[in-house]
């Protein structure tokens, strides 16, 4: 199984900031890589996809790069309702696999 | 509008088993691969189960391979997870989600997800 691991696990930041995430896959996964936000007590919401394809209706203030093992999802000019936790997910191969997820708060 | 609404959760003890559904509308449902997704209480997302548009082919996670089954009736728009043998750690939101596109043969992105149903395994 490919595993994939995000850092931080736990992020503080401030609205405007630009903040970026790192995803690690465990073997090389092309671009096959997703983002995605969640909210408390709702569904996951698909952010990028394909590792840097910016998801239809999703603020430009969202991006994505990388591929092979190592991917990031920047947000640049925080706005107070991106604060959620984000997930990547490998669709390389099965079984689908996600990150441990990053939590995003307000400093 | 895409919809995806799921039904069948509640409590169940362990070795129990219990059927989800999930009634799609908005688009054509027999055209796109379906999935299911599980969040544990307080913790990440798990891939479950994916079936191909015409139903024919399924895949699982180890953690659930013989005792859940997934399937779809194209014509009543509707994905089912057939949940035996379960277990506490089964413990979970289940959530159903679309694939973003209908094009065979490309890659898993979910871009419409359910609201999530609990399905809460315990004695």
């Amino acid at each position: 199984d490919i595993q994939l691991t995000q850092s931080p696990s736990f992020l503080s930041a401030s609205v405007e900031d630009r903040v970026t995430i790192t995803c690690r896959a465990s073997q090389g996964i092309s671009s096959s890589l997703a983002w995605y936000q969640q909210k408390p007590g709702k569904a996951p919401k698909l952010l990028i996809y394909a590792a840097s394809t910016l998801q239809s209706g999703v603020p430009s203030r969202f991006s994505g790069s990388g591929s092979g093992t190592e991917f990031t999802l920047t947000i640049s000019g925080l706005q107070p309702e991106d604060f959620a936790t984000y997930y990547c997910q490998q669709v390389n191969s099965y079984p689908i696999t996600f990150g441990q997820g990053t939590r995003l708060e307000i400093k | 509008e895409v919809q995806l609404v799921e039904s069948g959760g509640g409590l169940v003890q362990p070795g129990g088993s219990l059927r989800l559904s999930c009634a799609a509308s908005g688009f054509t449902f027999s055209s796109y691969v379906m999935t299911w997704v599980r969040q544990g209480p307080g913790k990440g997302l798990e891939w479950v189960s994916l079936i191909s548009d015409s139903g024919d082919t399924a895949f699982y996670a180890d953690s659930v391979r013989g005792r859940f089954t997934i399937s779809r009736d194209n014509s009543k728009n509707t994905v089912y997870l057939q949940m035996n043998s379960l277990r506490v750690e089964d413990t979970a939101v289940y959530y159903c989600a679309k694939r973003l596109t209908a094009v065979p043969s490309t890659p898993n992105y979910f871009d419409y997800w359910g609201q999530g149903i609990l399905v809460t395994v315990s004695s």
